[in-house]
């Protein structure tokens, strides 16, 4: 089984809808982040929890929300979809007290639409 | 301000022959450097990392890459390519306390049979 899961792996709605990604993660890490990919773009980091009473803001949050449900579970919620939001999203985790340099280990991503 | 640089958007390269994708880093700190690998339709996978001791670093999949702290540079290197190569490649930067990793825009690579 996949250390770090997303559900749904891809999906389209409709401007306006509210929408939740989530993630999930078996590797015990406490950190966990949502990621945007966008062509040319690279990755932005949406937002970051270091733990389940941590939550940072990224580079763009604006127009996303998430939810750190518990150690293993992090949520990321769009309230009113737009069009440019539609991108790839990653999930991904890391162990500060594992491997230096806090390597991330990422899930296989969330492709969504908005129309 | 931090940042990481892939000059290169596109390479195509011969099946067999040489690689290397530039890399250069804006980093305040001592730098850890990071190369992940996104094959179409997989998430980023973890080639190589560097943090510390010889530049020269070996990764997964005959990849290595130096570490040239004068140049700011973490260039990806692969003698002989394979078609299964073709992908999208991520360099990225972090701190050894950072609070996150700082990607670049990535390069794509397409292999020529």
């Amino acid at each position: 089984d996949a250390d770090v899961t997303q559900t749904p792996r891809n999906r389209i709605t409709k401007t306006g809808k509210r929408i939740m990604l989530e993630c999930s993660q078996t590797k015990g890490h406490d950190r966990m982040y949502w990621y945007r990919q966008d062509p040319g773009l690279g990755l932005r980091l949406i937002y970051y929890s270091f733990d389940v009473k941590d939550i940072n803001k990224g580079e763009i949050s604006d127009g996303y929300s998430v939810s750190r449900q518990a150690q293993a579970k992090f949520s990321l919620s769009l309230e009113s979809a737009i069009p440019n939001q539609t991108a790839l999203y990653f999930c991904a985790t890391s162990d500060p007290n594992g491997t230096p340099g806090d390597e991330q280990y990422f899930g296989p991503g969330t492709r969504l639409t908005v129309t | 301000a931090q940042s990481v640089t892939q000059p290169d958007i596109h390479i195509t390269v011969s099946e067999g022959a040489s690689l290397e994708l530039r890399c250069n880093y804006s980093y305040g700190a001592t730098p850890y450097l990071f190369w992940y690998v996104q094959s179409p339709g997989q998430g980023l996978q973890l080639l190589l990392k560097y943090f510390s001791g010889d530049t020269l670093v070996q990764g997964i999949k005959g990849f290595e890459a130096e570490f040239k702290r004068s140049q700011s540079s973490f260039n990806l290197r692969k003698p002989s390519v394979h078609w299964s190569d073709a992908a999208e490649y991520f360099c990225a930067v972090g701190g050894s306390s950072a609070s996150k990793i700082i990607f670049g825009s990535g390069t794509r690579l397409s292999i020529r049979p």
